[in-house]
């Protein structure tokens, strides 16, 4: 079955370290998003790429990394240079053309901890 | 800039309908809409998506104004299960499918 997988679901991180969450797809999207979201709040955009080798910043970039070497993969790299990074993440993917439509797949999310 | 605008909480009876608003003035022609639910430390579950008619679906049904200024979800009967975080979405068509959610709307259900 087609989906959007995450990994990893919980992730800790130290002081001063990157780290990497992924983000795989293998519904053939053309679409792939990063949203933080805090407890109780809503889903803020991180990054977002409409096709290979091509991504743009969302409303809280700062701090992250992204990259798009695959239609199928949209890696997220927490920098140390974000300063508050405990959060839920969550991936998303979706069809703009052909018969994938305009869909929207979300997948489970992973939590980061800053310890 | 597209925005969508959702009220912050509401509640509803167990087995009575449930109306759930969002408004989306700024919506252009070929941005779509969609509604996705969403319970704590989970991902947002589907839950119905139109461009101008109405839609139904076993879940649920969409109603989306004329102007398609704003739309409704709704629910016919509530259960306790659906006691979630509702968010209206925008696609944006134009724009390769950026998304824009609304602030999302905490539905609580009493037996």
């Amino acid at each position: 079955d087609g989906g959007i997988t995450q990994s990893p679901k919980y992730l800790f991180r130290k002081e001063g370290q990157n780290v990497t969450l992924s983000c795989e797809q293998n519904l053939n999207h053309d679409a792939m998003y990063w949203y933080r979201q805090d407890p109780g709040q809503g889903l803020r955009l991180i990054y977002y790429s409409q096709i290979v080798n091509d991504f743009q910043k969302g409303d809280i970039a700062e701090g992250y990394s992204v990259s798009r070497e695959k239609k199928e993969s949209f890696p997220l790299t927490v920098t140390s240079a974000q300063k508050n990074p405990t959060a839920f993440y969550l991936c998303a993917s979706s069809g703009v053309r052909g018969l994938s439509g305009n869909t929207i797949y979300f997948g489970e999310g992973s939590w980061l901890t800053v310890v | 800039d597209a925005k969508t605008t959702q009220p912050n909480s509401m509640e509803s009876n167990e087995e009575e309908p449930v109306h759930l608003p969002c408004n989306h003035s700024t919506i252009s022609g070929t941005d779509y809409i969609h509604w996705y639910r969403q319970l704590p430390s989970q991902g947002p579950e589907y839950v119905i998506h139109g461009l101008t008619s109405n839609v139904n679906n076993r879940m649920a049904s969409l109603a989306i104004a004329e102007d398609r200024k704003s739309s409704t979800l709704i629910l016919h009967r509530a259960t306790l299960r659906d006691a979630a975080v509702y968010y209206c979405i925008l696609f944006l068509y134009n724009q390769g499918g950026k998304l824009i959610f609304g602030q999302g709307t905490e539905l609580s259900v009493k037996p």
